[in-house]
């Protein structure tokens, strides 16, 4: 079965410093997603990306993080200048549709990003 | 915004019986709730969903009822299996049309006693 692949399972960076978070998602589909989960609270929305732009963002995507996709398999996210409060879980999820007409959302396993 | 929050954090049930988890939502514009199962090690899987046009909807041993009136969803799951111990994620999204993103609740650890 198909499905969303993520690297590194555990990134590890000093604060200020940029990380690029990596996904590959399912080869069909066109809606492409960045969640994050900080310890202990709920997964949010960050970004969604189509047709390669920005579709939303929510009020945490600011300056400091940029999407992209630079060939026809990855999804990437790039935090500029890491902070503390940036160490989470990062999920990548892709959709064949956007959510209004079939609309799961297929998520990979995440990558842990510690900012020390 | 929307959100959403859902019960109880952790559920403890006997192999056999009955599990159910409760979420309520705030914007009553949101007409898609889906429900994720995520596994150790694992990406969240889709267990099921429900639109707003149903009040209920059930596949196998899951089901899903949704109270569009109370704002409130729940999600069933009958004669549990040890398999069936993992976190589960509630979810809502006001599908428009666009790329929305899901709005979550906080995960249930569902454990399965033998």
């Amino acid at each position: 079965e198909p499905e969303v692949t993520q690297t590194p399972s555990h990134q590890v960076t000093q604060m200020g410093q940029e990380v690029i978070l990596r996904c590959v998602p399912i080869s069909n589909h066109l809606y492409f997603y960045w969640y994050r989960q900080i310890l202990g609270q709920k997964v949010e929305f960050l970004v969604s990306f189509y047709n390669n732009e920005i579709s939303e963002k929510s009020e945490i995507f600011d300056d400091q993080f940029s999407v992209e996709r630079p060939d026809g398999s990855n999804f990437t996210l790039k935090i500029r200048s890491t902070k503390l409060e940036d160490s989470a879980m990062y999920f990548c999820a892709s959709s064949i549709t956007p959510q209004g007409i079939y609309n799961e959302q297929f998520f990979g396993p995440g990558t842990r990003l510690t900012v020390l | 915004g929307e959100n959403v929050e859902q019960h109880p954090s952790t559920l403890s049930v006997q192999e056999g019986d009955s599990a159910v988890i409760k979420c309520t939502y705030s914007d009553s514009a949101s007409n898609y709730f889906p429900w994720y199962k995520q596994e150790l090690g694992k990406g969240s899987q889709l267990i099921i969903d429900i639109r707003s046009n149903v009040g209920e909807k059930k596949d196998q041993r899951i089901a899903v009822t949704l109270n569009k009136t109370a704002k409130h969803f729940s999600l069933h799951i009958t004669e549990t299996q040890p398999e069936d111990s993992a976190v589960y994620f509630c979810a809502a999204s006001n599908s428009g049309g666009g790329a929305d993103g899901l709005t979550f609740g906080k995960g249930t650890h569902l454990i399965i006693q033998p």
